[in-house]
């Protein structure tokens, strides 16, 4: 299946800090999304991007649709403790009939 | 409607027993995808049906591993013969018949073979 990299890994930031990730992939894709997983739980939605250059805002989250069509970036501002989770990206070709998924960024916010 | 229903939650099998998981999806909702994620891994993509028709099959699905949907509304996925290696959560989905809205995740079966 696609690879797509999420990078980084990890992060521990302090509480209010604003967060920056990113996702690339080997191959164009016309959609990408952005899940939060917590612990024992199924991924959530969080935004949905169809355009390439596209910024969606979901309150104090906010994501890009790269121009290239091979990357996708997701921030966070002034980040809180319930922020804690798994962040993943998700991309599908307009060829392709499901999502493949990201490894991850694990956040961890500290009081 | 309560979103995407999974069953059971957890399950605990000695290898080479055969397993069964159920996937309720939302009622409006006629695709259904079949997704595992091991630890620290993202979800992987194994099958999906469109109502009742299995359209795709991922190369992770091996011969030991077969899903239904009969009638086009719950789906079951069954692993016979069960191994160490299929250990992992195992997550269903549902959406829309383009899907452009994403999926809707369930909460995910944790299979331990032991």
């Amino acid at each position: 299946g696609q690879q797509l990299n999420q990078s980084p890994q990890s992060m521990f930031i302090q509480e209010g800090e604003d967060v920056s990730m990113n996702c690339t992939s080997s191959s164009i894709f016309n959609t990408w999304l952005w899940y939060k997983q917590d612990p024992g739980e199924g991924p959530v939605l969080l935004i949905a991007l169809y355009k390439a250059g596209e910024l969606t805002s979901n309150g104090r989250l906010t994501a890009q649709f790269g121009i290239t069509r091979k990357d996708s970036f997701l921030n966070i501002s002034a980040s809180i403790p319930s922020d804690v989770g798994i962040y993943f990206c998700a991309g599908r070709s307009t060829t392709g009939n499901q999502f493949y998924f990201g490894t991850g960024t694990s956040l961890t916010v500290i009081p | 409607d309560t979103g995407v229903s999974q069953d059971p939650r957890h399950k605990i099998t000695k290898r080479g027993q055969n397993v069964t998981f159920r996937c309720d999806p939302i009622s409006e909702h006629n695709r259904l995808y079949w997704y595992r994620q091991t630890l620290g891994q993202g979800p992987e993509f194994l099958t999906y049906f469109q109502n009742e028709a299995q359209l795709e099959k991922s190369r992770l699905l091996s011969d030991r591993f077969s899903a239904e949907r009969p009638k086009g509304s719950f789906s079951t996925l069954e692993i016979q013969r069960t191994e160490q290696g299929d250990s992992a959560m195992y997550l269903c989905a549902s959406s829309t018949p383009t899907g452009n809205d994403g999926y809707t995740f369930g909460s995910g079966t944790r299979l331990t073979v032991v």
